[in-house]
């Protein structure tokens, strides 16, 4: 499974524009790139998937580059209510279906300030 | 659409003690996955079941902790016997045949062992 390198922390304030950044320089060439959120006493929730180019939704974009070694997460106008784990992932689905047994790392610990 | 049931949502015990964790994962979803999460870790595959079959546990201490999803759907995990390394959230979760690779979480079951 690919690895994923991103920030350990980052701050901002809200109403701006936050993106985060991971690294997985050695994606395979049928692995998707999928960002999870996490709360205290929660379990992570998905936020958004990508293969290549933009994706966007109704709660962020991303942004995947032609080489897809790097991916940026945005999440516009940011809220105190946005202040969470981040996590990115790369990988596959399974074969016989559902996806592969994603390897999470530390994620980014996203502080928002008012 | 209901979400990943997960139960007990707390547990404490003593280190020697057993435990177990159900969970029910998304209606339809094939794909069920346990994983551990330490304080100030990203969570830990344990183990991937699809329908009833293993697919990977290789990160499963094998000494120690079980899984078994006997009739495809419903899963328990336990422990027997508990160290306090082992005190964690236990997160359940559950993906559809063709999902990427999009992973739906419950809350988790927090165990404390002392």
């Amino acid at each position: 499974l690919a690895k994923t390198t991103q920030p350990i922390s980052m701050d901002s304030y809200e109403g701006q524009e936050v993106n985060i950044t991971c690294s997985h320089n050695n994606i395979a060439t049928n692995d998707y790139i999928t960002w999870y959120q996490q709360f205290p006493s929660q379990g992570p929730r998905f936020i958004i998937q990508g293969y290549k180019t933009k994706v966007t939704n109704e709660v962020a974009s991303l942004f995947i580059p032609a080489d897809r070694k790097s991916s940026t997460l945005s999440l516009p106008r940011v809220s105190l209510s946005d202040t969470a784990v981040y996590y990115c992932l790369v990988g596959s689905s399974y074969s016989g279906g559902g996806a592969d047994g994603l390897t999470f790392g530390k994620g980014t610990h996203l502080i928002i300030q008012p | 659409e209901a979400g990943v049931a997960q139960s007990p949502r707390y547990k404490i015990i003593e280190k020697r003690q057993s435990v177990a964790f159900w969970c029910n994962p998304i209606s339809g979803h094939a794909t069920l996955y346990w994983y551990q999460q330490i304080l100030g870790q990203g969570p830990k595959l344990l183990i991937q079941f699809q329908n009833n079959g293993v697919v990977d546990d290789s990160q499963l201490p094998k000494d120690r902790f079980s899984a078994e999803r006997l009739k495809g759907v419903d899963s328990t995990l336990k422990i027997q016997p508990a160290k306090l390394e082992d005190s964690a959230v236990y997160l359940c979760a559950s993906s559809p045949a063709s999902s990427g690779n999009t992973i739906y979480f419950g809350e988790g079951s927090w165990l404390t062992v002392v």
